[in-house]
């Protein structure tokens, strides 16, 4: 199989601080990661691209500051909200390709935050 | 560029019916297109996948999709609908955006299904 980990699944911060996600592939080396995010009833908002060994490309109006993502290794992605706000509450899930030429994403089970 | 749009925001079918989830898609590319299913507070599972062999395409739990070219359509359908099956349901299209892939979500369908 194909296993993507996230850890924590669910995390509560107070307003101000800031919380790292972990997304982990667990059977395969992933050199692409993704990461998303969902609001309650709605379809998922790629936010960034992770690329191993690289700077994670960013999508128009994510805050690339506020939304910190490392790429360490072929097997873990990191993501950090920074300077956590109560608009920032929403659930957070990673995906991982196995190359950077394949189609098939597998997904983590993912991260809800509720910031308060 | 690629789009998937999902022409229903909700279908609602009796148990034992039919399901039909349409989604059409747009790509410059050759697409790979897909179906996930989320339940609730849950993440995403993989139906099925086309990936440029069968057009027709078997998933899990009785799901299939016929990829149509010529109509830029990659319909989900189920014979007979169980209430396990209510969720939310997502086309994905993916191919390759620059150097790597990329995969567009469409906006989701949330499925009922009436006893």
């Amino acid at each position: 199989g194909a296993v993507v980990s996230q850890h924590p699944s669910r995390v509560i911060c107070k307003s101000g601080t800031s919380v790292k996600i972990e997304c982990r592939s667990l059977d395969f080396q992933a050199t692409t990661m993704f990461w998303y995010r969902q609001f309650p009833k709605q379809s998922l908002m790629l936010m960034a691209t992770s690329n191993e060994g690289s700077k994670a490309t960013y999508e128009q109006g994510v805050e690339k500051d506020k939304f910190l993502i490392n790429h360490a290794s072929l097997t873990l992605s990191t993501l950090t909200v920074t300077s956590a706000h109560p608009e920032d509450s929403s659930f957070y899930i990673c995906s991982a390709g196995r190359d950077s030429r394949s189609y098939e994403q597998y997904f983590g089970p993912g991260t809800r935050l509720t910031v308060t | 560029a690629q789009s998937v749009t999902q022409l229903d925001s909700h279908v609602s079918v009796s148990e034992g019916t039919p399901v039909l989830l349409r989604c059409n898609y747009s790509s410059s590319y050759s697409p790979s297109l897909f179906w996930y299913v989320q339940h609730p507070n849950k993440g995403l599972q993989l139906l099925l996948k086309y990936t440029s062999a069968a057009t027709l395409v078997k998933g899990i739990n009785g799901f299939e999709a016929e990829f149509k070219k010529s109509e830029t359509s990659f319909h989900l359908t189920k014979p007979s609908a169980h209430m396990s099956d209510a969720a939310e349901y997502f086309c994905v299209v993916s191919g390759l955006y620059s150097s790597a892939s990329k995969i567009i979500f469409g906006s989701g369908t949330r499925l009922s299904i009436r006893p």
